[in-house]
């Protein structure tokens, strides 16, 4: 059974640090990965998606990488802004053959809060 | 209207009450979404349907009865809930069959249902 974790749970930085957040998870079969945003209250606004063959993919301030072998994925924020305070999820999709579908498993999120 | 949106955005209700969460998705996607997330819990998925078909059923107990009349549509009905319901309902919707044709099977969510049971 896949499991993801996110560390740190809570993270609270300075305006304009460079910051990382990460994410493991179990089984490194994975399709892809991808980083959401979740402010409080509201829904997920997806970031970021990593095929597994890609190493990384970046959007402006945010770079996202991907080590499929050792089951990690970071997401690095530069220049953070208090803007950027949210919650920061990460999911690994599978393939699930027998479905011809896919699994998706997500992380308990890291709460990110960047002070002015 | 673009994305996904969710109705209503609030809801109160008692253990005895019967209501509805809708979800519209306008990204012309063929998969949609229940998902429940509850505090300091993991994002949990309860239903799952491609092209109006029920794939998924992750164990979801009786009183949480999906409907998709069409794609584009996903309902969820509540009838005698419990006060452990209360969380915040996410749907979402993706192109179905991930890894065929190049589809990175990419979730777009709505933002969410608050559902309070009393």
């Amino acid at each position: 059974k896949q499991e993801v974790t996110q560390i740190p749970a809570a993270l609270s930085v300075p305006e304009g640090e460079n910051l990382v957040l990460n994410c493991s998870f179990t089984d490194s079969a994975i399709y892809n990965l991808q980083w959401f945003r979740q402010d409080p209250g509201k829904g997920l606004t997806s970031l970021l998606l990593i095929q597994s063959s890609q190493r990384e993919q970046t959007s402006g301030r945010l770079n996202a990488s991907l080590d499929k072998s050792s089951g990690r994925s970071t997401l690095y924020i530069a220049a953070s802004q208090p803007g950027d305070s949210a919650t920061y999820l990460c999911a690994v999709r599978r393939l699930e053959e027998e479905t011809s579908g896919s699994r998706l498993t997500f992380g308990e999120g890291t709460q990110l809060t960047v002070n002015p | 209207e673009t994305g996904v949106t969710q109705t209503p955005r609030h809801l109160v209700m008692g253990m005895t009450n019967k209501k509805s969460l809708k979800c519209e998705q306008h990204l012309g996607h063929n998969a949609m979404y229940w998902y429940k997330q509850s505090a300091k819990k993991p994002l949990e998925l309860m239903f799952v349907y491609n092209f109006k078909e029920q794939t998924e059923n992750n164990s979801v107990p009786s009183r949480f009865s999906p409907e998709c009349p069409n794609s584009s549509h996903l309902f969820l009905h509540l009838h005698t809930l419990q006060p452990e319901d209360s969380a915040l309902y996410l749907c979402a919707s993706s192109q179905p069959n991930a890894g065929t044709s190049g589809n990175t099977g990419e979730l777009f969510f709505g933002e969410g249902s608050r559902l309070t049971v009393l």
